[in-house]
């Protein structure tokens, strides 16, 4: 079964509009970590963000947000006032205990920012 | 200088080559991965490397072959490939291995067999 389910494959939008990935997980550990990442189009994938499971407080950094749910095991990234800069695919990864901290990857969403 | 470059970016190769794919990262971290990013595939962990020492080889063909002389630099030698291992290969480095420490990533290498 995936651990990690990002069931958006693709998503359209224009410039300036607001933009949600969804990111579904799934663990048995009560302590685990998620982890959102970029990948633009020259290859290298670039942190975002990690969360631990105690905290589910919602994070804000500039034009981005993560919206933390424990009750429907979601992790979701939004992005608003969306830009062209902001085409990329997203990956949402998991690591936990029992895989001994290894990030498992979601399958990832490609966006793309329309002017 | 880039925290973690890999090279070359771009590599074809027929299935009776032996060719290497280079890694080197700039960041003073302890521990090195090789993954493998196919098509509509979820990212693969092939090999983890922590103070130089391999901790991880999640079941990957002995067709691909990895080296680590140091704690910045991280080979993986190919030989006897298939066209199914086209893919693109990243290197990752973190600060030490498991303890959901971030991962820098290279651009990647691009590989192609024909």
């Amino acid at each position: 079964a995936q651990k990690v389910t990002q069931a958006q494959t693709e998503i359209s939008v224009v410039e300036k509009e607001d933009v949600t990935l969804d990111c579904v997980y799934e663990t048995r550990d009560t302590t685990y970590y998620l982890f959102w990442y970029k990948q633009p189009p020259s290859g290298e994938l670039v942190f975002l963000i990690r969360r631990n499971s105690f905290d589910e407080q919602n994070e804000i950094s500039g034009r981005y947000s993560w919206n933390f749910q424990k009750s429907t095991s979601s992790f979701n990234f939004t992005i608003t006032a969306s830009q062209v800069v902001d085409s990329a695919v997203y990956f949402c990864a998991l690591s936990e205990v029992d895989s001994n901290y290894q990030l498992i990857w979601g399958a990832g969403t490609k966006l793309i920012i329309k002017p | 200088e880039t925290g973690v470059t890999q090279t070359p970016r771009h590599l074809v190769m027929g299935m009776t080559n032996k060719k290497s794919l280079k890694c080197e990262q700039h960041l003073g971290h302890n521990a090195m991965y090789w993954y493998k990013q196919s098509a509509k595939k979820p990212l693969e962990l092939m090999f983890v490397y922590s103070l130089e020492e391999r901790v991880e080889n999640n079941s990957v063909p002995s067709r691909f072959s990895p080296e680590c002389p140091n704690s910045s630099h991280l080979f993986l030698h190919l030989h006897t490939l298939q066209p199914e291992d086209s893919a693109l290969y990243l290197c990752a480095s973190s600060q030490a291995r498991g303890a959901a420490g971030e991962l820098f990533f290279g651009e990647g290498s691009r590989l192609t067999v024909l």
